[in-house]
């Protein structure tokens, strides 16, 4: 069964814009990844955000972790139509972790 | 530094015919993982290798994909016969150990974007 699960499934913004995705998991984790797919191309890391940090930036992305509820949200500022592909969160279990499990994916657009 | 390598880029092919992928993961890295998204659904792990080994196949679907990783270098993951359901991207990732990906993140490569007609 999937671990992540992003929402929303495809969003689309004027560029310049920020964008907000979210991410849900079910289990203990030690940490939670975000990956990004330019259409065609491969997987990019973008960021990790560790079990015991709520909050992360790196340029302009900015990533907050709520392991109470069990949910992680990526925000991109200042949107650029490079920023076009699909987002994945990616979580490594907290208990004998020997691979990270991906979520579905969201799909954003940035409309120029 | 060479990154994980993947051929081919895309593959397109008949149902019933046999497909094989390939991954160079980055030299030294001794863990390799394949990975899938079919049908623009969620990205599903398939196996993971140590050296030649594999240390996790509980993502294999079924007996028609073989993965192997002689020698512990590259790897291959073959499809025989292929079926519709396997179009999707195929992606390798490796790391120089189990714990720097899982604590640092994975490259992956490019991905193979495989088409069953």
């Amino acid at each position: 069964s999937q671990q992540g699960e992003e929402d929303p499934q495809a969003l689309s913004i004027q560029e310049g814009e920020n964008a907000t995705m979210n991410c849900s998991y079910k289990t203990s984790i030690n940490n939670l990844q975000w990956y990004r797919q330019n259409s065609g191309r491969g997987l990019v890391h973008l960021i990790l955000i560790r079990s015991n940090e709520r909050e992360k930036h790196s340029g302009r992305l900015r990533v907050t972790l709520d392991t109470s509820k069990k949910s992680s949200s990526l925000l991109i500022t200042a949107s650029r139509a490079a920023d076009t592909a699909s987002y994945f969160c990616a979580t490594a279990a907290q208990r004998s972790a020997s691979k990270i499990i991906f979520g579905s994916g969201t799909r954003l657009s940035i409309r120029p | 530094e060479a990154g994980v390598t993947q051929f081919p880029s895309h593959s397109v092919i008949e149902k019933g015919q046999t497909v094989t992928l390939r991954c160079d993961p980055i030299s030294g890295h001794d863990n390799l993982y394949w990975y899938r998204r079919v049908m623009g659904k969620e990205i599903k792990f398939l196996l993971h290798f140590v050296k030649e080994s594999k240390q996790d196949e509980s993502g294999m679907p079924n007996n028609r994909f073989l993965a192997e990783r002689t020698g512990g270098t590259y790897s291959t993951l073959k499809v025989q016969p292929a079926e519709l359901e396997d179009s999707g991207v195929y992606f390798c990732a490796s790391s120089q150990d189990g714990w720097y990906g899982l604590n640092y993140g994975y490259t992956f490569g490019s991905g193979t974007r495989l088409t069953v007609v």
